[in-house]
Parts: structure tokens; sequence; C-alpha cells
């Protein structure tokens, strides 16, 4: 079974300050994706991370996946009360299945 | 484009009575599935279905869990009976062919909460 280990479990800062998560595995996935989560709402993709080493980029989040591709971080600048929620991290095999972390839950506040 | 609907939003029976959930995947997505997520966990797939046909379903509790995917299209997940420890999100989810990859993305409903007393 491959299990995806995130940290820290809950995270509360005040508006402006900077953040990472982190998403680590000792198995290798083919892709890792990153969803945000909202009460009462489905994940929401953010990004697919593939290769090894990768860094992408959305407005102020920044996503990396390890170079073995085991493990991957989110880091947030400067972040504002909509950021609020719950990040989750999937490793996904070729077989197309995804497995889950447990997620880090984020409260920003104003 | 239209996302996945889930119905009901809302579900409280009681222990050892039945449920039925069900699903209407986006149009043109191959691969569905459900997904059970307890408070404060995240989801875990329970079953894959590829077109009409079941791909991975070695975590669903099939003693009282059912799921079956009508033409390939809408899907129901049925529990019966219930048991106190079901009490989750049930999640459904549709990619265009095989998820987790970077061209096939996972788009989820906005889940069934099921309340069982």
């Amino acid at each position: 079974t491959q299990l995806l280990e995130q940290s820290p479990q809950f995270l509360s800062i005040q508006e402006g300050e900077n953040l990472t998560v982190y998403c680590n595995s000792s198995s290798v996935f083919s892709s890792l994706q990153w969803y945000r989560q909202e009460p009462g709402e489905g994940p929401v993709l953010l990004v697919t991370v593939v290769t090894g080493g990768e860094v992408k980029k959305l407005k102020r989040l920044t996503f990396q996946f390890g170079d073995a591709r085991k493990d991957s971080s989110l880091h947030i600048t400067a972040a504002q009360p909509g950021d609020t929620g719950l990040y989750l991290c999937a490793g996904g095999t070729n077989a197309g299945k995804s497995t889950f972390g447990d997620g880090t839950t984020l409260t920003v506040k104003p | 484009e239209a996302g996945v609907a889930q119905s009901p939003r809302y579900k409280i029976i009681e222990k050892r009575q039945s449920v039925a959930f069900w699903c209407n995947p986006i149009s043109g997505h191959a691969t569905l599935y459900w997904y059970q997520q307890i408070l404060g966990q995240g989801p875990k797939l329970l079953i894959q279905f590829q077109n009409n046909g079941v791909v991975d379903d070695s975590q669903l509790p099939k003693d009282r869990f059912s799921a079956e995917r009508l033409k390939g299209v809408d899907s129901t997940l049925k529990i019966q009976p219930a048991k106190l420890e079901d009490s989750a999100v049930y999640l459904c989810a549709s990619s265009l062919t095989g998820g987790s990859s970077y061209n096939s993305p996972l788009h989820f409903g906005n889940g069934t909460r099921l309340t069982v007393t």
C-alpha cells in the first residue's frame, strides 16, 4: 500500500505570512497532484507535477516535486484569508489510481 | 462544462438501514470513482469504473457496499446494512481517461454527507 504523509496536520497563520506544507512518501509516483478542498465541497485540482525536481508556480503558490518523485512541497507567499482550506496531495500511478494523503488544514486569519 | 453532480447532499439514517447515492459524471468522461472521506482524513478510493466495467474495487467492503455504473454514464453506490463507522462524505469523481495523469485529472462532485445514528 502506498502511503502519503502530509505535514503539518493543522496550520494557523496571520494574513501576509508565508508557509510551506509537505507531502512525503516512501513510494515513487508517476505524478503528484495538489488539491484544495473547502467545507461542503469536493477537492479542486491545483496542479499536477510529473518530473522529478519540477517546480510549478500558480500565482502565490509554488509547488515542487522531489528529485526522486517521492515527496512534494507547497509554498504559499503572503497568505490571504481566501487561501483557507484543506490542502490534499495525491500520488498517481500509471494504472490511473490516485492515493490521497490526509491533508493539511490551513487557516489564514485576517 | 457542467461539473460532476451528486445527490442527495445529506442523508441521515439509522444503523442497519440501507442508503443509495447517485452520481452523474462530466459528459464524455470514461472513468468514474467513488471515494469515502471520513472527517479529518483524505479521500479513500472505494471503486473505480472504466466505462461500465470495474477496474479496482479492492477497498470496497463488498459484504455491505455495492456499486454499479449504468450504461457507462451514471453510477449508484449502495450501503446495506449501514454501520456507525460508515458515517462519512461519499465523493464521486470522473476523469476523461484514467485519472492521475497529467492530461486526465480528477474532477470531484461536492459529495454526499452520510450520518449513521
